[in-house]
């Protein structure tokens, strides 16, 4: 059964970084790419961007001179680091695995989330 | 970049059809899958490539996709069915998933 567990603090001040990572088991690490996504109190889905084993990533316009993605494919391991954050990055963030076909990808698994409260 | 449209909110009785659309410039084109999401959890694929189930999705969760309106249907609506769905495709101009805004349904 895949399981995917996110990981990382739950305050982090305004200006610094969060860091969250997550640790997949029960899959094929290496066969497949890796998504973050997050989700403000209330509000909808935001995908931030995507990382593959090849190491290769695409982030979202609107995000990405902030985000930085890795993976460890020797710990089943990826990992999401969102600088200079401010209060509007507050919000529950998922990862997941994407599942890349033909015509586009789409997340069959996702793991339970884990809430990222930007605050002094 | 793609846009995709959801009504905000849809309600249905017990035992009625709930039918949940998602608009997109001729999302025809374009695969489309489907998340609920209930309170507090997080999303659960219901249906992908516009009208696939994955293992475990009750078959009264189908989805349709034609012209520029997607659209998720589920049959026999249970109390247990209420949730947040989304709509989601993959933009082939940026490489990138585009989720709807989501649709809140009741069932009253």
């Amino acid at each position: 059964q895949v399981q995917l567990q996110e990981s990382g603090p739950g305050l982090v001040k305004p200006s610094e970084t969060l860091s969250l990572t997550c640790t997949v088991s029960g899959s094929s690490f290496s066969s497949y790419c890796w998504s973050w996504i997050r989700q403000p109190a209330g509000k909808g889905l935001e995908y931030i961007g995507r990382i593959c084993t090849s190491g290769s990533t695409n982030y979202d316009p609107s995000l990405k001179s902030r985000v930085t993605m890795s993976v460890d494919t020797s710990k089943n391991q990826f990992s999401l680091k969102l600088s200079s954050v401010t209060a509007a990055d507050t919000a529950v963030y998922y990862c997941a695995r994407v599942k890349a076909e033909d015509y586009g990808d789409y997340l069959d698994y996702w793991g339970q989330g884990t809430l990222v409260t930007v605050s002094s | 970049s793609y846009v995709l449209t959801q009504p905000p909110s849809v309600s249905v009785a017990p035992g009625q059809t709930a039918r949940i659309t998602c608009g997109g410039n001729n999302i025809r084109s374009k695969n489309v899958h489907w998340y609920q999401q209930q309170p507090g959890q997080a999303p659960v694929l219901v249906v992908y490539d516009d009208s696939d189930r994955p293992s475990g999705i009750p078959e009264r969760f189908s989805g349709s996709n034609s012209g520029n309106t997607a659209t998720l249907t589920i049959t026999r609506v249970e109390a247990g069915d209420e949730a947040d769905f989304y709509c989601q495709v993959w933009d082939s101009s940026s490489d990138l998933v585009v989720f709807g805004g989501g649709t809140k349904l009741t069932v009253l």
